[in-house]
């Protein structure tokens, strides 16, 4: 079993629909947990970033953790074509849990298309 | 905020040669910096991991001859390729994390392609 799985899509909704996105992971020691966005072509773009479990909002996004699941989600509200990239879940254990230097580990991402 | 630059953002070089990628943090010091490789439609590979002033760690499978990488400054990383072969050739991005406990942020990306 990977440490981080996300469904790799394609997912293609409609704009202004609602995108829900989501990984599991299956390391317990995972406290940080962040959500980046890819253009084609392009570095990472951080998006979301929670520590431990709960939700975040930020304009039209959500992330929420749910440690005891080991399930995390970013949901996007009034999704428009611009936000139509690679979306690629991230979580770290922290010094704290052992984890060196907050390495990241990654989901293999899930691409979106918002079509106009 | 936490704007981190690589340099070059391309570059074409001849198989045997050697390249040299630079990644800047701008406007915070960079305690660790990150070096990762990304093929098409796939996720980051992790490569090394780098702390100021102190030798990297690199990734089961990374040959440290091949991917030198210096950490000179706080605010500067750099990646050298040394002898590249077509194989090298891929997406190479850094990232960057400071002294809080938030996360990294990252460059553009440098595209590297050897002939």
């Amino acid at each position: 079993q990977k440490e981080v799985e996300q469904d790799p899509g394609p997912l293609s909704v409609p704009e202004g629909a609602i995108v829900s996105l989501n990984c599991t992971y299956s390391n317990s020691a995972f406290q940080y947990f962040m959500w980046y966005r890819q253009y084609s072509r392009k570095g990472p773009e951080l998006l979301m970033y929670t520590y431990s479990s709960g939700n975040k909002e930020d304009g039209r996004f959500t992330a929420q953790v749910d440690k005891s699941s080991k399930y995390i989600s970013l949901f996007i509200r009034d999704s428009q074509p611009s936000d139509s990239a690679t979306y690629l879940c991230a979580m770290s254990a922290g010094v704290r849990s052992g984890g060196s230097n907050y390495k990241l580990t990654f989901g293999k991402g899930t691409l979106l298309t918002v079509n106009p | 905020g936490a704007v981190v630059s690589q340099h070059p953002s391309w570059v074409i070089c001849k198989s045997g040669t050697s390249v040299k990628i630079e990644c800047r943090s701008l406007d915070f010091q960079a305690t660790t910096m990150f070096w990762y490789r990304q093929f098409p439609k796939q996720s980051l590979m992790l490569m090394a991991t780098s702390n100021e002033g102190s030798k990297a760690t690199y990734e089961q499978g990374v040959e440290k001859d091949k991917f030198l990488i210096n950490h000179a400054s706080l605010t500067l990383s750099t990646l050298t390729v040394t002898s590249a072969h077509p194989e090298d050739s891929s997406f190479y991005i850094c990232s960057a994390r400071g002294w809080g406990p938030e996360t990294q942020y990252f460059g553009p990306g440098t595209r590297l392609l050897v002939l």
